[in-house]
C-alpha cells in the first residue's frame, strides 16, 4: 500500500530560527514528490516539485532535498518567519495502475507555528 | 486569473439531509478532482475527472457520494443522506492537464458540519 509518514506531526521555533521537516515514502512507482504548505483554511500551495534525479531544489527560504534510493525527503526553512506558521504536506505522485494522471498520496502535515 | 472558488465555505446540516458542495476550477483547466480532509488526517482521493468523464471514481466512500462536470468546467459533489462521519473539509481541485508535473491548485474548501 502507497504510504507517506511525516515527522514531526507538530514542530514549535521562535522567529529567525532554521528547522527541518521529514517525508518518507513507500509510493512506487515514484513519479515525483511536492512539498504543500497549508495555511489555516485555506487550500494546500506547492512549494517545490522534485523528480527522481534532482536531489536538491530551493524555492526562497525553502530548500527540499530527495533521496530516492532512501525514499526520503526534508523540507528546510531558512530563518523562519511568523508566516511560515502552517501545515506543511508531503505529496508523492505515482504513475500504477495505468493511469495517465497519476495518483497522488498525501501525508498527514506536519503543522508548524513560529512563536515571534 | 481567478483561483479554484468552491461554495459554500461553510455548511452545516443534519444527519439524514442531502448536500451540494460546488467547484468552480481555473478556466481552461480540464483535470479537477475532489479531495477529503478529516481533522488530524491527510487528504483523501475522491474522484478525478478529465473534461466532463470521471475515469477515477475509486476513492468515493460509498454510493451515498456522487459527483458530476458539466461543461468541461463546474462541478459540484453531492453527499446523500449525510453521517455524522462525513464531517470534514472537502477539498477540489484543478489542473491543466491530468499527468506529468501538472500542478494541482486547490480551492479553500468547504466545511461540512452534519450533526
Amino acid at each position: 500500500k502507497n504510504q507517506v509518514e511525516q515527522s514531526p506531526q507538530s514542530l514549535i521555533i521562535l522567529e529567525g530560527k532554521n528547522c527541518t521537516l521529514q517525508c518518507n515514502y513507500t509510493v512506487s512507482p515514484f513519479s515525483n514528490l511536492r512539498w504543500y504548505k497549508q495555511d489555516t483554511g485555506r487550500g494546500p500551495v506547492s512549494l517545490t516539485i522534485m523528480t527522481f534525479s534532482e536531489n536538491t531544489k530551493s524555492n526562497g527560504r525553502y530548500t527540499a532535498t530527495l533521496d530516492a534510493d532512501t525514499k526520503q525527503s526534508s523540507l528546510h526553512i531558512t530563518a523562519s518567519q511568523l508566516s511560515d506558521s502552517a501545515s506543511y504536506i508531503c505529496v508523492v505522485r505515482s504513475n500504477a495502475g495505468g493511469t495517465s494522471y497519476g495518483k497522488l498520496t498525501f501525508g498527514q502535515g506536519t503543522i508548524l507555528t513560529v512563536h515571534p | 486569473g481567478a483561483g479554484v472558488s468552491q461554495s459554500p465555505s461553510n455548511k452545516v446540516t443534519e444527519k439524514g439531509k442531502d448536500v451540494e458542495l460546488r467547484c468552480d476550477p481555473i478556466s481552461g483547466h480540464t483535470a479537477l478532482y475532489w479531495y477529503r480532509q478529516s481533522l488530524g488526517q491527510g487528504l483523501e482521493f475522491l474522484i478525478y475527472f478529465q473534461g466532463n468523464s470521471a475515469p477515477d471514481k475509486s476513492g468515493l466512500p460509498s454510493d451515498r457520494f456522487s459527483a458530476e462536470r458539466t461543461g468541461g468546467s463546474v462541478s459540484t459533489l453531492t453527499i446523500q443522506r449525510t453521517q455524522q462521519e462525513d464531517s470534514a473539509v472537502y477539498l477540489c481541485a484543478s489542473s491543466l492537464g491530468p499527468g506529468g508535473t501538472y500542478e494541482q491548485y486547490f480551492g479553500p474548501g468547504t466545511r461540512l458540519t452534519v450533526t
